[in-house]
C-alpha cells in the first residue's frame, strides 16, 4: 500500500512569513495526526483528526497554527506568522480504526522540514 | 503533565555487545510502542506492547512492558552497525481517549564496528 505522502519536504522562510504543509494519509485511514519534531526531541502532537472532525488540538498554538481536513482525506497545516522557534520537522501520520487487540499503530510520512530565519 | 523519559539519551556501543534502553512513563497505560528513526528519515514502527508482561522480539531487538512499574525496556543483543538509529518509545494514555501517542525524548544509538 502507498504510504503517507507529505509535501514539501523542505521549506525555508523568514520569520513572520507564512507556510503550508500538505498531507495525504494512507487510503482508508480515518485518523490523521500532525506532530512537530524539534531537533533532538521526540515528536509532539499538534492536532488529531477523526475523519474531518478535530479530536484533540489542545497543544496546537492556535494564534499562529491552523489545520484542516475538509473532506476527511488529505490535510493542510498552516503557520502564520512563523517564529524562529517553529523550525522543526512536521510529521503527518495516519492510523486505521482500532483493531480488536487495541493496537493503534501510526504510520508516519517522511516529514516536512521547516527552517525559519 | 504526562512524562515519558528514556535513558540513556545517547548510547555508543561496540558491535557484538548487549545493552538495554529504558522507557519510564508517568501515566496509567497498557499500550506502549517502540519506533525507530534513521537520520533524516521518518519513524518506523518496531513493536506494539499491549499488556502487562508483554514481550516481543524481532531479530536482535526484544521489547518488554511492565505496566505496574510503568516501565518498558528495549534490549539489544549482539549489536550490529545496522542498528544505529534513534529509538523512541511512545505511550497511549488511558485518559485521553483519543489514541494519540506521547513520545519519549529518544535514545540515539551508535554501534561502532
Amino acid at each position: 500500500e502507498a504510504g503517507v505522502a507529505q509535501s514539501p519536504r523542505y521549506k525555508i522562510i523568514e520569520k513572520r512569513q507564512s507556510v503550508a504543509f500538505w498531507c495525504n494519509p494512507i487510503s482508508g485511514h480515518a485518523t490523521l495526526y500532525w506532530y512537530q519534531q524539534i531537533l533532538g526531541q521526540g515528536p509532539k502532537l499538534l492536532i488529531q483528526f477523526q475523519n474531518n472532525g478535530v479530536v484533540d488540538d489542545s497543544q496546537l498554538p492556535k494564534d499562529r497554527f491552523s489545520a484542516e481536513r475538509l473532506k476527511g482525506v488529505d490535510s493542510t497545516l498552516k503557520i502564520q506568522p512563523a517564529k524562529l522557534e517553529d523550525s522543526a520537522v512536521y510529521l503527518c501520520a495516519s492510523s486505521s480504526p482500532l483493531l480488536q487487540s487495541g493496537a493503534n499503530v501510526l504510520t508516519f510520512g517522511a516529514g516536512s522540514r521547516l527552517t525559519v530565519l | 503533565e504526562l512524562k515519558v523519559e528514556q535513558n540513556p539519551l545517547f548510547l555508543s556501543m561496540q558491535e557484538g555487545k548487549n545493552y538495554t534502553i529504558y522507557c519510564n512513563y508517568s501515566t496509567t497505560s497498557d499500550r506502549l510502542y517502540w519506533y525507530r528513526q534513521d537520520p533524516g528519515k521518518s519513524l518506523e514502527s518496531l513493536f506494539v506492547l499491549l499488556s502487562n508482561g508483554a514481550v516481543k522480539q524481532e531479530g536482535r531487538l526484544m521489547a518488554s512492558l511492565d505496566t505496574k512499574a510503568r516501565l518498558s525496556t528495549l534490549h539489544i543483543t549482539a549489536a550490529v552497525h545496522d542498528l544505529s538509529a534513534t529509538y523512541f518509545c511512545a505511550v497511549a494514555p488511558y485518559q485521553t481517549g483519543a489514541n494519540n501517542l506521547f513520545f519519549g525524548t529518544g535514545t540515539r544509538l551508535t554501534v561502532i564496528p
